[in-house]
């Protein structure tokens, strides 16, 4: 079974650009969650959607909005990039939500210039 | 907001000596998982706690879950090279909160 994949791996952008990150969950999980990752640190959630809803939103300002499809596929957008965004954008699939294992995917490097 | 601390941030290990990692809520957790992040990869399941006290065992790993469910450790007997990475625990307060990750502990393994 193909497991957690997302794209692109890497981008650069510069201060004040969207991106939008993209994430393919493991078949029959229909929960996804978006992580930021600073290095040195441990992720940071961001989002949780399970079954097309919102599920759960963590610390993050407005500029930063997900979605999540019919085929439980997700979407992350970041707005008006900050130098501060630069991170690793993880994504994690799970049968049900964040009482169930996690399954990583092997993230977007996004590096704001 | 709610945290997860995690002590050691770093540690340097001899092969074939044992390594623990420690987990402190102030907060009651329902549950706490441990993941492993390999230099440059992204972070892998290792196992899930969900009883006060639970203890559970994967080859040279034992995962402890404290009576009172604030804590947890992880230790590693005889480490070894492919052990090198760094270890997080992970904390739900409850139902469908989303997982809080502790900084996570840094392990490196001198042969």
């Amino acid at each position: 079974d193909a497991g957690v994949t997302q794209s692109p791996t890497h981008l650069i952008k510069t201060r004040g650009q969207q991106v939008t990150l993209r994430c393919s969950p493991i078949s029959g999980h229909k929960s996804v969650s978006w992580y930021q990752q600073v290095l040195g640190q441990g992720p940071q959630f961001i989002f949780q959607y399970y079954e097309k809803e919102e599920r759960g939103r963590g610390n993050f300002p407005d500029r930063f909005s997900a979605r999540q499809f019919p085929n439980y596929s997700s979407e992350l957008n970041v707005n008006a990039l900050l130098l501060g965004d630069s991170a690793l954008y993880l994504c994690a699939s799970s049968l049900r939500g964040s009482s169930y294992e996690q399954y990583f995917g092997p993230g977007t490097r996004l590096t704001v210039t | 907001g709610q945290q997860v601390m995690q002590i050691p941030q770093y540690q340097h290990v001899q092969e074939g000596e044992d390594f623990t990692t420690y987990c402190n809520s102030s907060t009651t957790l329902s549950n706490i998982q441990w993941y492993k992040q390999r230099p440059g990869g992204h972070p892998v399941f290792l196992i899930q706690l969900v009883k006060s006290g639970e203890v559970k065992k994967q080859k040279r790993l034992t995962f402890q879950f404290g009576e009172a469910k604030k804590n947890s450790s992880l230790h590693i007997t005889a480490t070894q090279t492919t052990d090198v990475g760094t270890y997080f625990c992970a904390g739900q307060y409850s139902g469908n909160t989303p997982l809080v990750f502790g900084k996570g502990t840094r392990l490196s393994v001198i042969a």
